[in-house]
């Protein structure tokens, strides 16, 4: 597609439930991340795939958080048993990796709000 | 320390004024350094690189001081438009996550 692409842009759960979110990268961009950006707040970082691969989980707040990338495309962060603190925008970014530009492009996220 | 802090504002400024932001990074082995804008409630855009030697485009101008670890932004002539919340970025080195985002700087252009 022509920019990165999340999925669903909005999501409303309640507490306890396990929620899926979905990035579709810039077509031939082999890196990708997650950050979650709470109202107000810097972006906090979460993990990062270099094509399947996750080299850098150490964000991932807590074992309720797991991602994973297939086919160094569409990667899925799941949060199980989410709780309030989950509430937060989790945007997704790629970029092509190999030079020291390394341009970050940005889906606009999705708002996940716990109840 | 914070790998990358920025003043948060808020800076409220007259249209057609100049303002300028500052950004510090911790890491001496920083390699590359980004602005990027990111408007309410919307993604963070890439608004420009930050060379070494220093780079405008358009009204805004960008620098770095590696000796002091420091990179600022500049914006002349500000326009209402320009009202966002300005993230500093920095890179250690490429093909890593080594990326650090500042908490922004946020502006607001007043008619």
């Amino acid at each position: 597609g022509a920019g990165v692409s999340q999925s669903p842009s909005n999501k409303v759960t309640e507490k306890g439930k396990d929620v899926e979110l979905r990035c579709d990268p810039i077509s031939g961009h082999t890196a990708l991340y997650w950050y979650r950006q709470s109202l107000g707040q810097g972006l906090e970082f979460l993990i990062y795939f270099q094509g399947n691969s996750a080299p850098d989980k150490s964000g991932l707040p807590s074992d309720r958080f797991s991602a994973e990338r297939t086919g160094g495309s569409v990667s899925t962060l799941t949060i199980q048993r989410t709780q309030q603190e989950d509430s937060a925008v989790y945007l997704c970014a790629s970029s092509l990796v190999g030079g020291p530009n390394e341009k970050l492009f940005f889906g606009s996220g999705t708002q996940l709000s716990v109840l | 320390r914070k790998e990358v802090e920025q003043d948060p504002g808020p800076f409220n400024v007259p249209e057609g004024a100049t303002v300028a932001f500052n950004c510090t990074y911790s890491n001496s082995a920083s390699q590359s350094f980004f602005w990027y804008r990111q408007d309410c409630r919307k993604e963070p855009k890439l608004l420009m690189s930050v060379y070494s030697s220093g780079n405008e485009d358009g009204r805004f101008t960008a620098q770095l001081n590696r000796a002091s670890q420091y990179i600022s932004l500049l914006i002349r002539d500000s326009k209402l438009s320009d009202s966002a919340t300005y993230l500093c970025v920095v890179m250690r080195r490429a093909g890593a996550n080594n990326l650090f985002f500042g908490t922004g700087t946020r502006l607001t252009v007043i008619p």
